[in-house]
C-alpha cells in the first residue's frame, strides 16, 4: 500500500546548528503535506504545511521543501534549540470527501546537544 | 481558542470494564478524528467524523465504539479491551473542508488495559 517513510530514525545536532529532517513519500496523488512535532507525553503539534503546487514554504525558523519529482519532503530548522528536541513526523493528506485522512511517516527523533 | 481537550489524561481499565474517552473542541471544526499511537510509532487513524457523521472507519474492532453527540464533542466508548489495546489515544479536529486544513491534536489519553 501507500506509505510515508523517513530516512533517519534519530538525528543528533548541536545547539545553534541547522537541522534537516527528511521524509520520502510514495503516493504521487498526495496534494498536501504536513510536519508535526511531538514532545514526550504530548499530542502532535502542527509546525508547517505545504501544498503540492509549491516547492518551498518558510515559517519562523522552519522551512519545508517539497520535491515531487523524487517524492521527497524535508524540514529544515534553523539555529536548532534545546526546545526543538522531539519526534518529528511528516504526514501526507488524501482528500476523502469533506474530511481528510492523514498518513504519518515513521518519525525522526531530533536530539539537540549543548 | 485553538485547543483540543481530552479527558481523562490517564486511564487504567480491566478487560471486562466499560469506559469512555472524551474529546472537545470549540474551534468550529466540522471534522474530528480518533487516532491510536503505540510507543515510538506514528499515530494510526481509527475513525473520522465529518459533520457529525462517521465517514471513515479504519477496520477498527467493534470493542471500540465512537460517538459524535454534536459538532464540538467526540467520544470513544471502550468495552472488553485487550492488553494490546494499551496505547495513547489521540483526538484531532480540522475545518473539514476540502482543500487542505491542518489537524489540531489534543494531548491524548494514555490507556492501560490490565
Amino acid at each position: 500500500g501507500e506509505s510515508v517513510g523517513l530516512h533517519l530514525p534519530t538525528l543528533s545536532v548541536q545547539e545553534g546548528d541547522n537541522s534537516i529532517i527528511n521524509c520520502a513519500y510514495s503516493n504521487s496523488a498526495s496534494d498536501y503535506f504536513i510536519w508535526y512535532k511531538q514532545e514526550s507525553g504530548k499530542g502532535p503539534q502542527f509546525i508547517i504545511d505545504i501544498r503540492s503546487n509549491m516547492d518551498k514554504r518558510q515559517g519562523q525558523r522552519v522551512t519545508v521543501l517539497l520535491n515531487k519529482t523524487v517524492k521527497h519532503l524535508s524540514l529544515q530548522i534553523a539555529a536548532t534549540q534545546p526546545g526543538d528536541s522531539a519526534v518529528y513526523f511528516c504526514a501526507e493528506r488524501g482528500n476523502t470527501g469533506t474530511a481528510s485522512k492523514l498518513t504519518f511517516g515513521t518519525g525522526t527523533r531530533l536530539q539537540v546537544t549543548l | 481558542d485553538t485547543e483540543v481537550t481530552q479527558t481523562p489524561k490517564h486511564l487504567v481499565m480491566g478487560m471486562t470494564n466499560k469506559k469512555s474517552l472524551k474529546c472537545e473542541q470549540h474551534m468550529g471544526h466540522r471534522a474530528m478524528y480518533w487516532y491510536k499511537q503505540k510507543a515510538k510509532k506514528p499515530p494510526e487513524l481509527m475513525f473520522v467524523y465529518s459533520y457529525e457523521k462517521l465517514s471513515i472507519n479504519e477496520s477498527v474492532p467493534s470493542r471500540f465504539s465512537p460517538e459524535c453527540p454534536n459538532s464540538s464533542l467526540l467520544n470513544l466508548h471502550l468495552h472488553a479491551l485487550q492488553p494490546e489495546d494499551s496505547a495513547l489515544y489521540l483526538c484531532a479536529s480540522s475545518r473539514g473542508e476540502t482543500g487542505g486544513y491542518e489537524q489540531y491534536f489534543g494531548p491524548g489519553t494514555r490507556l492501560t488495559v490490565t
